[in-house]
C-alpha cells in the first residue's frame, strides 16, 4: 500500500540552527501539506502546496519557513533558525486532490530544539 | 470559518462496550468531515469521512459517524470497542469555497481507553 515517508523520525537541533525536514509524499498525489502538533496541543495547519507553489499558509508559516519540492519526488519544510518553541511533531500530507479528498500522513518527525 | 470542538479530551470504555466521541462543527459552507486515528509512534490514519453524500457513514474496524446536520454533530460511534482501538481519535473539518486549498482543521482530540 502506498504510504508517505518521513525522514527523520526525530531531530534534535540546537537554537537558531537551521533544519530540514523531509517527506516523500504518494506518488501521484498533486496536493502537500505541512502540520504540525506541539505536545499537549491539537494539530495545526502549517502550509498546502500545489504546482510548484505555495497555495495557502497559516500565521505561524512566517520568513523562517519555507518549502520545496526540489526534485519532483521530495517536499521538504526549512526552518532557517530554529526557537525553543519550533519543538514539534511535524506531519507531511499527501492528497490526489483537494477538499474531498483523503489526506494520507506521514508518521511525523519529531523535532527537538535545545 | 470552519471549526471543529471534540467535547471530551478523553473518554474510558470497557472493553466489548460502545464507543461514543463527540464532535461539533462550524463551518460556513457544506463541510466535508473526517475522523482520523492516531496510534502511538504512528502517523494519522483516516477512519472514515462524510461528503454529503449518505449521513450515515460507515469507516474501517467497526467504526461509523453520522453528519446531523441540524445538530451540528459528527460524532463517531462503534458497537463493542476493542483493546486495540485504544488510541488518540481526532474530528477533522475541511471546508469548501473559493479559497479551498485542501487545509484539514483539527479538533483538539479525544483519547480513547480501553479497559480490559
Amino acid at each position: 500500500e502506498p504510504e508517505v515517508t518521513q525522514t527523520p523520525s526525530h531531530q534534535v537541533t540546537q537554537m537558531g540552527q537551521e533544519v530540514i525536514l523531509r517527506c516523500v509524499p504518494i506518488s501521484n498525489h498533486l496536493y502537500f501539506y505541512w502540520y504540525r502538533q506541539i505536545l499537549g496541543q491539537k494539530v495545526e495547519f502549517l502550509v498546502s502546496f500545489y504546482n510548484n507553489e505555495i497555495s495557502e499558509k497559516s500565521e505561524i508559516f512566517d520568513d523562517q519557513f519555507s518549502v520545496e519540492r526540489p526534485d519532483g519526488s521530495n517536499f521538504t519544510l526549512k526552518i532557517r533558525s530554529t526557537k525553543l518553541e519550533d519543538s514539534a511533531m511535524y506531519f507531511c500530507a499527501s492528497s490526489v486532490g483537494q477538499g474531498l479528498s483523503e489526506a494520507f500522513f506521514g508518521q511525523g518527525t519529531r523535532l527537538t530544539v535545545v | 470559518a470552519q471549526s471543529v470542538t471534540q467535547l471530551d479530551s478523553h473518554v474510558s470504555v470497557s472493553e466489548g462496550t460502545p464507543v461514543l466521541l463527540r464532535c461539533n462543527y462550524s463551518s460556513s459552507y457544506s463541510p466535508s468531515l473526517f475522523w482520523y486515528v492516531q496510534h502511538p509512534n504512528k502517523g494519522l490514519q483516516l477512519l472514515l469521512k462524510y461528503t454529503s453524500a449518505a449521513t450515515l457513514v460507515k469507516g474501517i474496524n467497526g467504526f461509523e459517524a453520522e453528519f446531523k446536520k441540524s445538530e451540528t454533530s459528527f460524532h463517531l460511534t462503534k458497537p463493542s470497542a476493542h483493546m486495540s482501538d485504544a488510541a488518540e481519535y481526532f474530528c477533522v473539518v475541511s471546508g469548501r469555497g473559493s479559497s479551498n486549498t485542501g487545509k484539514l482543521i483539527f479538533g483538539q482530540g479525544t483519547t480513547l481507553q480501553v479497559k480490559p
